[in-house]
C-alpha cells in the first residue's frame, strides 16, 4: 500500500479553469503539507494541516485553497488557473510537527500543466 | 525568514569517485534532513541530523552536522550511477511550522 499517494498524477488543463488534486495518507500522521516544486527544481512550501487545522499558509494566491475533511486527507483546489500554475506540487505527511516534525514522507507528485 | 544555501548546484562525477554536497543555512539549525528525488518520482528521506557534530551514514551515504557553523554536509563514497538524483536538505523553519528545502544539487554519475 502507498503511504501518501495523488491523484492525478498529470493534469493538463487550459488557463482560467479550476482543479483539484487529491492527497491521502494511511500512516495516521497528524500533519499533511502541500509543497510546489517549480521549473528549475525549488521545492516551496505552500500550507500545512494538523489535524485538520490550518497551521501554515505561506504567500499563496487565494486562488489557491486546501481542505482537509479529515486528518489521512489534504486536497488542494486551484481556481482560475494560470500559466504559472504549471509545476509539480507534493503532498507530504509527518508524525509531528514544529522541532518534532521527523521525516516527512512524500507523494509522487501531480505535475499540473496549464496550457 | 531562514534560506539553505545548497552548493555546488550540480555535480557530474565518474562513477567510483567520492563527492560532498553542502547545506548552509542563514540562521540556527534545529535539525537538518537530507532527502534525494529522483527524476519524476518524489523524494525519499535519507537521514536527519540533530545535534551538533552528530554523524550519519547510510550505505555510503555519510552526513554530518556542524551547528556552529550552522552548516551540514553530506559525502558520497565510491559513487555508482544509483545515486544520481536531486539531493536536498532540509530543515525546520523558525516559526516551527513546516521543513523549508534548499534549491538541491544534481548528480549525475557517469559509468
Amino acid at each position: 500500500d502507498t503511504a501518501v499517494s495523488q491523484t492525478p498524477k498529470y493534469l493538463v488543463t487550459q488557463m482560467g479553469n479550476d482543479k483539484s488534486i487529491k492527497c491521502e495518507q494511511n500512516l495516521g500522521h497528524d500533519t499533511m503539507y502541500w509543497y510546489k516544486q517549480d521549473s528549475k527544481k525549488f521545492l516551496k512550501i505552500m500550507f500545512s494541516y494538523n489535524n485538520k487545522e490550518l497551521i501554515i499558509n505561506e504567500t499563496v494566491p487565494n486562488r489557491f485553497s486546501p481542505k482537509s475533511p479529515d486528518k489521512a486527507h489534504l486536497n488542494l483546489h486551484i481556481n482560475s488557473l494560470e500559466l504559472g500554475d504549471s509545476a509539480v506540487y507534493f503532498c507530504a505527511s509527518s508524525p509531528g510537527t514544529g522541532t518534532n516534525t521527523g521525516e516527512l514522507f512524500f507523494g509522487e507528485g501531480s505535475r499540473l500543466t496549464v496550457l | 525568514s531562514q534560506e539553505l544555501e545548497q552548493s555546488p548546484q550540480s555535480l557530474i562525477v565518474q562513477e567510483g569517485k567520492n563527492l560532498t554536497i553542502n547545506c548552509t543555512s542563514s540562521k540556527t539549525l534545529y535539525g537538518l534532513y537530507w532527502y534525494k528525488q529522483k527524476y519524476g518520482e518524489g523524494l525519499i528521506f535519507l537521514m536527519m541530523l540533530q545535534k551538533g557534530g552528530e554523524e550519519k551514514s547510510h550505505e555510503k551515504i555519510t552526513a554530518k552536522l556542524d551547528e556552529k557553523k550552522q552548516q551540514s554536509s553530506l559525502h558520497i563514497t565510491a559513487s555508482q550511477p544509483s545515486h544520481a538524483g536531486i539531493y536536498l536538505c532540509g530543515a525546520v523553519n523558525q516559526a516551527g511550522t513546516a521543513l523549508i528545502f534548499g534549491k538541491g544539487t544534481t548528480l549525475s554519475v557517469s559509468s
